[in-house]
């Protein structure tokens, strides 16, 4: 088995201000992802790599960056929070095949003051 | 492009009912589709996943089967407990060629059983 860990649990920020989540698995997956979850709203995927160095954008990539400098780890940044902002950002990791399951961390909490 | 439809936000139980979630998708490609379940505070975990046509897949006392003629993938369990209070989604992954394991979710359903 593996396991996905995402840092920090929870993280509050100031308008305007730049945030960095970051995620680490040891699956040994090619593929991970970062979605946002709104209540109501489902899973909205921001960013997708298929492998290291590798970029790809999702539904919801504006105001966002995300960088895969190792197969292991994949890190978002809200580039200038907005106000009110309350979500959850849930990491995942897969092999590279539409067959193949998600698996998730456990979500950082996030809420811009 | 592709889409998963849950039609309920919402499904409120007793204890001992069945159970029935609305899972519809469209899609011009061939597909998985995979039911995921997320408790309080916990992160999203699959519960079922299929390709097949017309075959029931079976997982933890919930099945679904899938309906390409219909493009539905419902999920069921003959009999609501309380520990299946959760968040579910309907996922679609699709194949292009280009084979990135990329889901479109649904945007879920809220499962409340109460004694």
């Amino acid at each position: 088995g593996g396991i996905i860990t995402q840092t920090p649990k929870f993280l509050i920020g100031q308008e305007g201000q730049k945030l960095t989540l970051k995620c680490q698995q040891n699956f040994n997956h090619d593929t991970m992802y970062w979605y946002r979850q709104d209540s109501g709203k489902g899973l909205r995927l921001i960013y997708y790599s298929i492998t290291e160095n590798d970029l790809q954008k999702g539904d919801l990539s504006e105001g966002y960056d995300a960088s895969r400098e190792k197969k292991s780890s994949f890190s978002l940044t809200v580039t200038s929070a907005q106000k009110n902002e309350m979500a959850v950002f849930l990491c995942a990791s897969s092999w590279w095949a539409y067959s193949y399951e998600q698996y998730f961390g456990p979500g950082t909490r996030l809420t811009v003051l | 492009g592709d889409s998963v439809t849950q039609t309920e936000g919402l499904v409120t139980l007793t204890e001992g009912l069945p159970v029935m979630l609305n899972c519809t998708y469209q899609t011009a490609y061939s597909t998985f589709l995979f039911w995921y379940v997320q408790h309080l505070n916990e992160a999203p975990k699959l519960l079922l996943k299929s390709s097949t046509d017309n075959k029931r897949t079976e997982h933890q006392g919930f099945h679904a089967t899938l309906h390409k003629s219909s493009s539905s993938f419902h999920l069921q369990k003959s009999s609501a407990q309380l520990s299946d209070s959760a968040l579910y989604y309907c996922a679609l992954s699709v194949n292009t060629g280009a084979n990135t394991g990329k889901l479109t979710f649904g945007h879920g359903t809220i499962l409340r059983v109460h004694p």
